[in-house]
């Protein structure tokens, strides 16, 4: 698995609990991303961070939050306040020139599963 | 709003047979277009963009600002190429996250 490391891979939580999961790039890539992909819903954008210390909400920000304490690293905490947390996250990477991305390297991803 | 629209959830085709996922956008401006695609048991990968006008595994995508669309093309499906399509346009000035369409899965039959 090169470039892009999420982990774990498979995750089980109790209703009420927090949990994060890990995304870790070695790319060198400016902007990370996470993403949720639900069958028949594609992919919806969580958080995205551009630079160290600085992220935006996405579409679907609710009930989740993230950090870009490092360049390497943009791990995601699902909260208790997320009302359906039952998901596959995706966690992407991309380097930034004024056109927009290259495109996004994604991680393998982590199923969550919410008991 | 940014929109991007996959009409269709499945699409079935014979080995050989020519395959073309729709894909349409509403977007201000000129976007920046991408296909992704995720293969059984694999990472969802970048297929191609419009911009290097690059065609890789025999598939093209053609922008159309008329109709605003950027249909994939595949002339000889083969059944590698069965797999989900994503369409994913950018709006360009950054790195704002891609809007991704909600998904082709293409089924190629032997």
């Amino acid at each position: 698995d090169g470039g892009i490391t999420q982990s774990p891979k498979y995750l089980f939580r109790k209703e009420g609990q927090n949990v994060t999961l890990s995304c870790e790039q070695n790319l060198n890539h400016d902007a990370m991303y996470w993403y949720r992909q639900d069958p028949g819903q594609g992919l919806r954008l969580i958080y995205y961070s551009q630079i160290v210390n600085d992220f935006q909400k996405g579409d679907i920000a609710e009930g989740y939050s993230v950090s870009r304490e490092k360049k390497e690293s943009f791990p995601l905490t699902v909260t208790s306040a997320q009302k359906n947390p039952t998901a596959f996250y995706l966690c992407a990477s991309s380097s930034i020139n004024s056109g927009g991305p290259y495109g996004y390297t994604f991680g393998s991803g982590t199923r969550l599963t919410v008991v | 709003a940014q929109r991007v629209t996959q009409p269709e959830k499945l699409l079935s085709v014979f080995k050989g047979a020519p395959v073309e996922l729709k894909c349409n956008y509403s977007y201000s401006g000129s976007p920046e277009l991408f296909w992704y695609v995720q293969y059984s048991r694999q990472r969802l990968q970048l297929l191609l963009r419009h911009i290097s006008r690059e065609s890789i595994k025999g598939f093209t995508a053609d922008l159309n600002k008329g109709e605003t669309s950027f249909h994939l093309k595949e002339p000889f499906a083969q059944e590698e190429d069965s797999a989900m399509y994503y369409c994913a346009p950018h709006s360009g000035g950054g790195a704002d996250g891609l809007t991704f369409g909600k998904g082709t899965h293409l089924i190629i039959q032997p």
